[in-house]
Parts: structure tokens; C-alpha cells; sequence
């Protein structure tokens, strides 16, 4: 069975703390591994795909990371506004059903 | 602007009473699906559809129903809806229902109460 565990739960950071959550996956062959923001109240937002062992992504100050077995979301001196849930899924081959999703790390930034 | 639109965003309703929650989006995805979220459970799939008149069973679809008659809507009927259907409901679209990118879009949620 697809599993996706997410470490920690949550996080709290001073403004400009640099920390990474983890995405830890069992799956049937990957297909992708995803990262999405979820801010109170509202629906996730996509911030990256991954589909290979070695591949980076980075957008401001989040990159992504992937290996075989786990991502990492590595956060370079974190603002305020980056406080959110931030939650990984997979897609494994040959899946119809498209994503299975972890069940989020809350990150707080403190000012 | 490209979205998808859920309504209504917040129910509250009696256990037994039929409801529907719409689902629409406007940017002719092919792929739709419905989600609840529940605290430390995250996102469980309930139904997708794969295009109109295509649908399948997520992971979680005992008490549900849906129906995709049009591209852009994707309806989710709770036929008699129990207090254990209690959560926060999304709907996402996707671009495509093969192929290497799948980023889904999400729609606002609909927060659902059954008494």
C-alpha cells in the first residue's frame, strides 16, 4: 500500500531560521512527488513537482529535494509569510488515481 | 481567471438530508476530483473522473455519489449524509490524465457539519 509520512507535524522558526521538513514515501514505482502550501481556510496550492532521484526544484526561498526513499523541502531564512501547511503526495506508476498525500507539516515563522 | 469554484462553502445540515456540493472549473481540465480532509488523516480521495462520463471510486467513496455530465462540473451528492461525513471538502482539476505533470488545482473547500 502507497504511504506517505510526513516529519515533523509541526514547526516553528524565528523569521530567518533555516530548517527542512521531510516527505517519507513508500510507493509501487514514482511517478512524481509533489509539494503543495495550504494557508488556513483554503485549498493547497502547488509549488513543485519532483519525478527523479537527484532532482532539485527551487522557487524563492523553498528548494526541493528527492532521493528514492524521501523529499525534503529545505526553507532558506524563512519570512512570516511562509507560515503554512506545506503537504507532499505522490503519484505511483501506473496509479489512475493520482495523488496520495501526507498529512502536512504546520510550519510557523515567527517576526 | 482560472479557477475552481466550489458552493457552498459552508453547510450545516441533519443527518439523513440529501445534499449536493458543485464543483465547476474553466479551464477545460480534463481530469476532476473530490477530497476530504480531516485532522492528521490529510487529503483522502473520495471519487475522480477521469473525463465526462468517466468516474471511479477513490479511496474513500462509501456515502458518496458523483455524476460528470459536462466537462466542467463535477458534482458530489451525499445521498443521506451521517455525522462521520463531517469535514472540510475540496475539489481539484488537472490539465491532463496521463503524461509526466499533474498539477492538480484545488478549489476553496467546503466546510460540511452533519448533525
Amino acid at each position: 500500500e502507497d504511504q506517505v509520512t510526513q516529519s515533523p507535524e509541526a514547526l516553528r522558526l524565528q523569521e530567518g531560521e533555516s530548517s527542512s521538513l521531510n516527505c517519507s514515501y513508500t510507493v509501487s514505482g514514482l511517478r512524481g512527488l509533489f509539494w503543495y502550501r495550504q494557508d488556513p481556510g483554503k485549498g493547497p496550492e502547488f509549488l513543485f513537482t519532483l519525478y527523479s532521484a537527484g532532482e532539485e526544484k527551487e522557487k524563492e526561498r523553498l528548494k526541493a529535494t528527492l532521493t528514492k526513499k524521501e523529499s525534503f523541502l529545505h526553507i532558506t531564512a524563512p519570512k512570516p509569510e511562509d507560515s503554512a501547511t506545506y503537504l507532499c503526495a505522490v503519484r505511483p506508476s501506473g496509479s489512475a488515481r493520482q495523488l496520495t498525500f501526507g498529512s502536512g507539516t504546520q510550519l510557523t515563522v515567527l517576526p | 481567471e482560472a479557477q475552481v469554484t466550489q458552493n457552498p462553502r459552508y453547510l450545516i445540515t441533519v443527518t439523513g438530508k440529501k445534499l449536493t456540493v458543485t464543483c465547476s472549473q474553466n479551464m477545460n481540465h480534463e481530469y476532476m476530483s473530490w477530497y476530504r480532509q480531516d485532522p492528521g488523516l490529510g487529503l483522502r480521495q473520495i471519487y475522480y473522473s477521469m473525463n465526462v462520463e468517466v468516474t471511479d471510486k477513490g479511496d474513500v467513496p462509501e456515502g458518496y455519489k458523483v455524476s460528470r455530465k459536462e466537462k466542467r462540473n463535477f458534482p458530489l451528492i451525499l445521498e443521506s449524509p451521517s455525522p462521520n461525513q463531517t469535514s472540510l471538502y475540496f475539489c481539484a482539476s488537472s490539465p491532463t490524465t496521463s503524461g509526466l505533470y499533474n498539477e492538480q488545482f484545488f478549489g476553496p473547500g467546503t466546510r460540511l457539519t452533519v448533525l
